[in-house]
């Protein structure tokens, strides 16, 4: 079975412009989650989807903003960069019961310069 | 609010000795669940184990067990006879009854041969 999947791995962007993160759950899954990892702030929770639908929020601005597919894929939007929102982006999915354990991917790392 | 404190930032050992990662956490909710992950250096988070609110049975697999306490709030890890590929940062989570997960910030352990 394959893993959760992030696109891409590595990203280099220029403060201000805007920028698009994939992630493909595992098949099967339904509910994605977004977590954001810096090393000042740690694991901080952004948001999930289920069934296309943002069932949950972190404290984040506006600026960070995502959507779910119907295949369940789901992509996460920063717009603006700022040089703080450099750090490693973590998807995770879950099968369709709530709260059993989060499979994640390897991460995307976004570097703001 | 959530809340989840892993007091031991780094730890180092020398291979076969036994480790314990201390974590304790705050909620108000009745039923919520806990996770440890272990975090290699390919950014990976790795499921290990979830324990509900309600199950403060100890569990054992392989090298590692953990030790749930409600009294205390604590839901501690050890691993026994470590091993240098047990070098890893781990945390600590929190779940809600969503999939909201609550992340301590983390305890980095090294393994010397």
């Amino acid at each position: 079975k394959a893993g959760v999947t992030q696109t891409p791995r590595y990203l280099i962007k220029t403060r201000g412009q805007q920028v698009t993160l994939s992630c493909s759950p595992i098949s099967g899954h339904r509910s994605v989650s977004w977590y954001q990892q810096t090393p000042g702030q740690g694991l901080q929770f952004l948001f999930e989807y289920f069934s296309e639908t943002q069932r949950n929020k972190g404290n984040f601005p506006g600026r960070f903003s995502g959507r779910q597919f119907s295949n369940s894929r789901s992509e996460m939007n920063v717009s603006t960069l700022e040089l703080g929102d450099s750090a490693l982006y973590l998807c995770a999915s879950s099968p369709p019961a709530v709260n059993t354990e989060a499979f994640f991917g390897q991460g995307t790392r976004l570097t703001v310069v | 609010a959530q809340k989840v404190t892993q007091a031991q930032t780094e730890i180092s050992v020398v291979e076969k000795e036994d480790v314990t990662l201390d974590c304790v956490y705050e909620t108000r909710d009745t039923t919520y669940y806990l996770f440890w992950y272990k975090q290699p250096p390919s950014g990976e988070l790795v499921f290990l184990i979830r324990r509900n609110s309600f199950d403060e049975q100890n569990e054992i697999s392989g090298r590692y067990s953990w030790n749930f306490q409600k009294s205390t709030s604590s839901f501690n890890f050890t691993i026994t006879a470590s091993q240098v590929v047990d070098s890893a940062v781990y945390f600590c989570a929190l779940g809600d009854a969503g999939n909201m997960l609550t992340f301590g910030g983390g305890t980095r352990l090294m393994v010397k041969p």
